[in-house]
């Protein structure tokens, strides 16, 4: 149990493009979602949090206009780089939390971004 | 700000050797601990969790021992096998619906 996926798992993009990518809970509703980058050889960075039917928490630094989150559902969020550039390449890597008041939060397999 | 830290960046091992990991963090108030490990090009994966009520929990050829007074997580790997290679993640739950990771330590296993 506990799956969470993405959707695509590497995508190429011509600068000033936007791209979208999904996080799905596959068999279990997710009241939080987390979405990180990761750079090469570098820790996961938190993005922003969102929950479901609310807006997103962004943390300090990550511009919000450019990184559109939606939680429309409880097993599905989305993060839409808009306007992407070179320096937005990195790996995006969602999780997940149930609503049952574990801690726990499980990770999609990521999703690779290269802008061209 | 608070933060979670690893003390080695890379750590080699022979097969079969166990390994142990160790982790730093440096918010007190934090009351849940993961381990985590990521292969090249995948997401985390969890391995391990502990509370803070606790000071050593195992799993199958894993055990996590947290020593709140020195703020002290480690890992510790079994008879380390090929497959256990990866880099290896510590993170802090903060309390705030947040995680907070460490910066990560590779572990090569050498046969």
């Amino acid at each position: 149990g506990a799956v969470v996926s993405q959707h695509p798992s590497w995508v190429i993009c011509k600068s000033g493009t936007s791209v979208k990518i999904e996080c799905r809970s596959l068999d279990f509703q997710a009241t939080t979602m987390f979405w990180y980058r990761q750079f090469p050889k570098q820790s996961l960075m938190l993005m922003a949090t969102s929950n479901e039917g609310s807006k997103a928490t962004y943390e300090q630094g990550v511009e919000k206009d450019k990184f559109l989150i939606n939680h429309a559902s409880l097993t599905l969020s989305t993060l839409t780089v808009t306007s992407a550039h070179p320096e937005d390449s990195s790996f995006y890597i969602c999780s997940a939390k149930d609503g049952t008041g574990t801690d726990t939060q499980y990770f999609g397999p990521g999703t690779r971004l290269t802008v061209l | 700000g608070e933060s979670v830290g690893l003390h080695l960046p890379t750590l080699s091992v022979q097969e079969g050797d166990n390994s142990i990991i160790n982790c730093a963090y440096s918010n007190s108030a934090s009351d849940y601990f993961i381990w985590y490990k990521q292969e090249s090009g995948k997401g985390p994966q969890f391995i391990i969790d502990i509370r803070s009520n606790m000071d050593k929990r195992q799993g199958q050829r894993v055990t996590v021992l947290l020593n709140k007074t020195v703020k002290h997580l480690s890992l510790q790997i079994a008879a380390t096998q090929p497959g256990d290679s990866a880099v290896y993640f510590c993170a802090e739950w903060a309390g705030t619906y947040k995680y907070i990771f460490g910066t990560g330590t590779r572990l090569k296993v050498l046969a």
